[in-house]
């Protein structure tokens, strides 16, 4: 099936820094998606990106599907952005299963 | 519109008995997924739902099922609990999983699981 990596696994910011996390995909995917895992549990879509370029306020996303891999860029960080960052992906390999990495997990500072 | 519904938001049982986890997708949601969460394995897929049928199914023992209702709402079951299946069980509905941007999942607050 889809082997799908994130790093780093763990970041650690100062308030208003801003950070890029990284996910590795070792397949051709037709579905990849960012989450949001707040400290509470809750998972919060960021951003459904099989292609291409997004942005959402101070996110923003960019896949480039060719190379395999999609970008989360964090900018002006805010100490509400902490919790784990996971993104999830599909494709033909592994019969259209949902893979999610092992997230990173950032923390940021006041 | 209301989100995804999950209950109960805590459970805890002992080993060998069996628990029922239920999952109320988003409003016109056709498509609903379940996910176990723990430390040492992290998010992996149970299966999913489509028009109450299974579209897919992850790499779960036999003792893990589900079903989904006309409603679309949904249901897993685990028999036989091991001390193995405390985690964190997360629902997700989609509109209906397979056309563009109709796939993006929603996630419910979860069910977390503690076998004693």
């Amino acid at each position: 099936g889809i082997q799908v990596e994130q790093s780093p696994p763990d970041l650690i910011l100062q308030e208003g820094a801003n950070s890029t996390l990284r996910c590795n995909f070792s397949d051709s995917v037709n579905n990849l998606q960012w989450f949001h895992q707040n400290p509470w549990g809750q998972l919060i879509n960021l951003f459904y990106i099989p292609s291409g370029t997004k942005q959402n306020g101070r996110l923003s996303a960019t896949t480039v599907a060719t190379e395999r891999y999609s970008l989360l860029y964090i900018s002006s960080s805010q100490t509400t952005d902490s919790g784990v960052y996971f993104c999830a992906a599909r494709g033909h390999t592994g019969g259209f299963k949902t893979i999610f990495g092992a997230g990173t997990r950032l923390f940021v500072k006041a | 519109k209301a989100g995804v519904t999950q209950t109960p938001r805590y459970l805890i049982k002992t080993r060998g008995q069996q628990v029922t986890l239920s999952c109320s997708p988003i409003s016109g949601h056709r498509s609903v997924s379940w996910y176990q969460q723990t430390p040492g394995q992290g998010l992996q897929f149970l299966f999913e739902y489509f028009s109450e049928t299974q579209r897919n199914k992850g790499n779960f023992p036999g003792r893990f099922s589900g079903r989904q209702f006309s409603n679309s709402r949904s249901e897993m079951n685990v028999s036989t609990l091991e001390l193995g299946d405390s985690a964190l069980y997360l629902c997700a509905s989609s509109f209906d999983g397979r056309t563009g941007a109709n796939e993006k999942l929603f996630f419910g607050s979860g069910t977390q699981l503690s076998v004693l």
